[in-house]
């Protein structure tokens, strides 16, 4: 079984900082992929970022970058320069290699000071 | 690209009714697949769907049912309405099945279900 978690209960960040977004898992599993998306108050869930359990490198897309420790088991966000628009709840989610099941944990409330 | 649709997205039932929710995929996207978010139990997932057949199922009662069209829609179908069954039902869609091997899923704006 899969399990994620985000024990960050709420964040503050000020307009144009960067934050990081704090995210654990754990499985026994090999392959896996780990994910993070954005929901607004709307509702809709907006994919963020991606990252395989053999990739080496880090992904990054355009300000968000996960800093992936595979031996801590952590996947962590990081929004660079946020914007007024990065206040939203933000969920870690993870699936087993082959399979479309997603597990997200509790996700984080982020809010963005002017 | 149009992304995923889902109709309604709102809903008012009563307790005992029966309701059925719509999703349609970005096209060219073979599966969908369901959860269920409350502000208690987070989002959970219900079922997936591939080439009109269930994949993968969530711990959920067998109340909630689903199906995938041809064309690849799918409906999910709550009967006997509970009011802990209200929420927002999520739809997603991906290319193929198998997230983990790299296919993100691209999610609905959800219906919200209200049970009174």
């Amino acid at each position: 079984a899969q399990k994620i978690t985000q024990t960050q209960p709420g964040m503050f960040v000020q307009e144009k900082e960067a934050v990081t977004l704090d995210c654990t898992y754990d499985t026994s599993d090999q392959s896996y992929g780990l994910f993070w998306y954005k929901q607004p108050s709307s509702g809709e869930m907006i994919f963020l970022i991606y990252q395989g359990s053999y990739d080496e490198q880090n992904a990054t897309e355009g300000r968000y970058s996960l800093n992936f420790q595979k031996a801590r088991k952590s996947a962590n966000l990081v929004i660079s320069a946020s914007q007024l628009g990065d206040s939203a709840m933000y969920f870690c989610a993870m699936s087993p290699g082959a399979n479309s099941k997603l597990t997200f944990g509790k996700g984080i409330t982020l809010s963005v000071r002017p | 690209k149009a992304g995923v649709t889902q109709t309604p997205r709102y809903l008012i039932k009563t307790r005992g009714q029966q309701v059925t929710l719509s999703c349609s995929p970005i096209s060219g996207h073979r599966s969908v697949s369901w959860y269920q978010q409350t502000p208690g139990q987070g989002l959970q997932f219900l079922f997936e769907y591939f080439s009109e057949t269930q994949r993968n199922k969530g711990n959920f009662p067998g109340r909630f049912s689903g199906r995938q069209f041809s064309n690849s829609r799918s409906e999910m179908n709550v009967s006997t309405l509970e009011l802990g069954d209200s929420a927002l039902y999520l739809c997603a869609s991906s290319p193929f099945a198998g997230v983990g091997v790299g296919e993100t899923q691209y999610f609905g704006p959800g219906t919200r279900l209200l049970v009174l």
